[in-house]
């Protein structure tokens, strides 16, 4: 079945850094674009980034770009948040989910993991 | 860029049903979406994706209990016959350029 499991979350200084991890099985990684999505404590739900199923392609919320870097390695069906020069209001849970269309870039997540934590605070 | 616009909270009575609305804004009523159930302190869960027509596909396993439709801007989700377990926060979400959420909605069951 399909799986997806975060990894690297953990409490972090400002201004530090921190790679997210994001473990895929049960189905073809390299044909799927992921997603990163977080959740504030609290609140709902925020994109931050998309890789297309080759990693040629990225894209950023306004709110991480410039210090967050989304890649993946198709040779270990894994996919990575680079995140920098972390600030308060990234603290939250951080998701990988996978588009449910084969060679897209976006559509509707049709699988989920179950989110690593991210606190940032001195 | 598109905009979805979700209550922030239902209630509805074990048992009965209840029909959640996600809108869309103005210039985008043929967008289709998707809905995902959060219950507390789990990751989301897909439910279906939902076109402008009103056709839908739902995600592994999902009862039919939850159903969808349309009507215009708006998307909705019903569920019937409620249990305890459909308390939770559910989220459409849809697609252009980018990835967009709605705020979400608290669904209690009383």
């Amino acid at each position: 079945q399909v799986q997806l499991v975060e990894s690297g979350g953990g409490v972090v200084q400002p201004g530090r850094s921190l790679r997210l991890s994001c473990a895929a099985s049960g189905f073809t990684f390299s044909s799927y674009p992921i997603h990163w999505v977080r959740q504030a404590p609290g609140k709902g739900l925020e994109w931050v980034a998309i890789i297309s199923y080759d990693g040629n392609n990225k894209y950023y919320a306004d709110s991480v770009k410039g210090r967050f870097t989304i890649s993946r390695d198709n040779s270990k069906n894994t996919l990575y948040l680079q995140m920098n020069s972390l600030r308060a209001e990234d603290t939250g849970v951080y998701y990988c989910a996978r588009v449910g269309l084969v060679g897209a870039t976006v559509g509707p997540f049709d699988f989920w993991g179950q989110g690593t934590l991210v606190t940032v605070s001195s | 860029q598109v905009v979805l616009t979700q209550s922030p909270s239902a209630s509805a009575s074990l048992g009965a049903s209840v029909k959640l609305t996600c809108t869309l804004s103005s210039g985008h009523s043929s967008y289709a979406i998707a809905w995902h159930q959060q219950q507390p302190e789990k990751g989301p869960r897909y439910l279906m994706k939902l076109n402008s027509d009103g056709s839908h596909s739902k995600g592994d396993g999902i009862p039919d209990r939850f159903s969808g439709s349309s009507s215009g801007a708006e998307r909705y989700l019903t569920i019937s016959s409620l249990q305890s377990e459909d308390e939770a926060d559910y989220y459409c979400q849809t697609w252009g350029t980018y990835v967009v959420f709605g705020g979400g909605t608290k669904l209690t069951v009383l």
